[in-house]
């Protein structure tokens, strides 16, 4: 069976910290997707970036980047400098054929 | 602009009366799926579709029913409501008929049963 665990339920840091959100996934498939998804407290679910199994290079987009290790199952998530503006709930996700699995989800709460 | 709808977007109903709530994309996606979202919880996959009449249970299924007679639409039909299934509920596509592309959502679909 297939699991994403986001053990960080809920994390506070003041604004221009960096902060990282773990994300540890279990599959027994050598092919997968990863996703994170950003939920603002406007409610929308907007994608954020997806990896494939095979490619392990980490990946920066502006402030974010994203960190993902097989050898540990997990695909991390940070955002260097916070703003205000990221607060929001973040989602992993695991895809494994046709199915979806989604972690719990970690909401994050930057500071002014 | 391409964009998954949901309606209604609010919904209040009462235990047993049956209820759609209705998904459409205009992006020709192959994908569509149901979530719930319930605190503490995260998303749940509940129905999702591969392509026209081709469906499958996610991981809670139970008390829902969908159909995909057309690419656009995905509705979920809750025949019989409960309170449990109270929740919010979001729609979404992807490019292609398995679930390896990202999800396009849908704005949710905050439904109360009493």
């Amino acid at each position: 069976a297939q699991k994403v665990t986001q053990a960080q339920t809920e994390i506070s840091v003041v604004e221009k910290e960096d902060v990282t959100l773990d994300c540890v996934y279990e599959t027994r498939d050598t092919t997968y997707y990863l996703f994170w998804y950003k939920q603002p407290p406007s409610g929308e679910l907007v994608f954020l970036i997806r990896r494939n199994s095979f490619d392990e290079q980490n990946e920066i987009s502006g402030r974010y980047s994203w960190n993902f290790q097989k050898s540990t199952s997990s695909f991390n998530f940070t955002i260097t400098a916070s703003q205000v503006v990221d607060s929001a709930v973040y989602f992993c996700a695991l895809s494994e054929g046709d199915k979806i699995i989604f972690g719990k989800g970690t909401r994050l709460h930057i500071l002014p | 602009e391409a964009q998954v709808t949901q309606n209604p977007r609010y919904l209040i109903t009462v235990t047993g009366k049956k209820l759609t709530v209705t998904c459409s994309q205009n992006m020709n996606h192959e994908y569509m799926s149901w979530y719930r979202q319930d605190p503490g919880l995260g998303l749940r996959q509940i129905y999702y579709s591969m392509n026209v009449e081709v469906t499958d249970k996610g991981d809670v299924p139970e008390g829902y029913k969908v159909s995909r007679k057309e690419k656009r639409n995905f509705p979920l039909i809750l025949e019989s409501p409960s309170p449990n299934q109270t929740s919010l509920y979001f729609c979404a596509s992807s490019l292609r008929s398995d679930s390896s592309y990202e999800q396009y959502f849908g704005p949710g679909t905050r439904l109360t049963v009493t």
